[in-house]
């Protein structure tokens, strides 16, 4: 069936440092979203891609679609501490269902 | 403010017994999924319903049971036959097609005792 998968599972980092996670689909996707949860947290909506080849940037987070719209990035400069938590990327189950595909998600670890 | 909220926050479970997790949306969205997530694991969809009166089967839905009667509202049970119920669920709400993403809930820790 169709998945989502994430790379890596976690990333430890030195506050300062940059860190990027992948995102790779078994099927092209309409548009690719992230989430971002905090430790004890829910996941909150991050950014919509749309378009081939696409690239979004929130601040020190740049968003990337790729250019066959199967995979995708999220890269972040300088991590800081606000930065700690799991970062999940999804897209749309075929079928017009409005089901999203989560990939298992990327956790970040900064230490100050 | 417009938003979704889930009820309650802690809950426990005595083995056998059903327990009905709120949720609850002001946001004028269509479709509503309920969402479990294990410690350190990702999201496992569970139900999903995209209008009232109308709603399918996720990836793990066996143990559990929902309702969509209001648009507002789409409350899961967890049923005695769920043999590991303790998880953290999470409730979401889109716009039908999932276009802007999901608004999720803050979620219900739910602990067998």
């Amino acid at each position: 069936g169709q998945q989502v998968m994430q790379i890596p599972q976690y990333q430890h980092v030195q506050e300062g440092e940059d860190f990027t996670t992948y995102c790779n689909s078994s099927t092209t996707l309409s548009n690719i979203q992230w989430y971002k949860q905090r430790p004890g947290g829910h996941p909150v909506f991050l950014i919509q891609l749309v378009k081939s080849g696409e690239v979004k940037k929130q601040k020190r987070l740049t968003f990337q679609f790729g250019e066959a719209k199967k995979n995708s990035s999220l890269h972040i400069t300088a991590t800081q501490t606000t930065d700690v938590g799991t970062y999940f990327c999804a897209g749309p189950s075929s079928g017009n269902t409005g089901k999203l595909i989560f990939g298992q998600g990327t956790t970040l670890q900064v230490k100050p | 403010d417009g938003g979704i909220t889930q009820s309650p926050k802690y809950l426990f479970r005595k083995e056998g017994q059903n327990v009905t997790l709120s949720c609850e949306q002001n946001l004028n969205h269509d479709a509503m999924y309920w969402y479990r997530q294990d410690p350190g694991q990702g999201l496992r969809l569970i139900y999903y319903s995209q209008i009232v009166n109308d709603f399918q089967k996720g990836d793990i839905a066996e143990g559990y049971s929902v309702s969509r009667e209001k648009k507002e509202s789409f409350p899961l049970t967890v049923t005695s036959a769920q043999k590991n119920p303790t998880a953290f669920y999470l409730c979401a709400s889109s716009m039908v097609g999932s276009l802007g993403g999901y608004t999720f809930g803050s979620g219900t820790r739910l602990t067998v005792v």
